[in-house]
């Protein structure tokens, strides 16, 4: 089954407003990555963790591999924040291949 | 941050022929991987290549698909012969170290026709 679970696949958003993306594992992952992915392709990297929260800006991301889950907050969002949000991770069992979430398609409007 | 630049950006080709997709790794970086994502969905993992090796691939690296890079020059994906299940957007990445960030490329899209 799906390793990386993620959740909602799609998100609207005022301007000025915040909310949360999540990424539940079924599997024991050593590191979580966080990409936006804008509207001509690119991945933009947002966060890699190990562990903890760490934050950037109005993004937030925190990493619990114990209880196998990772987050995005984002607050005040901006109608730059538009896009495709994944999180994809690293098992700790295998090898080096990031699992990728299927994606939350934001939507930031005035 | 990382530049991990792909070329081309677009490449449109006829079933059965070869395709060669280029990626110029971030200069410092040792690990290099391809990932498919056919569009609207999820990005899915291909091959990761070390020290002149494949050292993990998936089901979706069939054997028509192949990876080298040349001494230090570009790292390829190439596909011989191509199918049209072949089309997506074929991702290049690098990094570092075998457990650190990996830095993306923005994508070659591949049209078989």
């Amino acid at each position: 089954g799906d390793q990386v679970e993620q959740s909602p696949s799609a998100l609207s958003l005022h301007e000025g407003t915040g909310s949360a993306l999540r990424c539940n594992f079924t599997t024991t992952m050593r590191a979580v990555q966080w990409f936006q992915q804008n509207s001509r392709g690119s991945l933009i990297n947002l966060f890699y963790l190990a562990s903890g929260t760490k934050e950037n800006g109005r993004l937030k991301s925190t990493f619990n591999s114990k209880e196998s889950y990772s987050t995005l907050h984002i607050r005040d969002a901006q109608l730059e924040d538009s896009g495709t949000y994944f999180c994809a991770a690293e098992p700790y069992q295998g090898g080096r291949a990031l699992i990728f979430g299927t994606g939350t398609t934001v939507s930031v409007s005035p | 941050g990382p530049k991990v630049l792909q070329i081309p950006s677009h490449q449109i080709i006829d079933m059965g022929q070869m395709v060669t997709l280029n990626c110029d790794p971030v200069s410092n970086h040792l690990y290099f991987y391809w990932y498919k994502q056919i569009l609207g969905q999820q990005m899915e993992f291909l091959v990761n290549f070390y020290n002149g090796k494949v050292m993990e691939k998936s089901k979706l690296f069939k054997d028509q698909f192949s990876v080298e890079r040349p001494d230090g020059s570009y790292f390829t994906l190439k596909i011989q012969p191509t199918a049209l299940e072949d089309s997506a957007v074929y991702f290049c990445a690098s990094s570092s170290d075998s457990h650190t960030e990996v830095f993306f490329g923005k994508g070659t899209r591949l049209t078989v026709v």
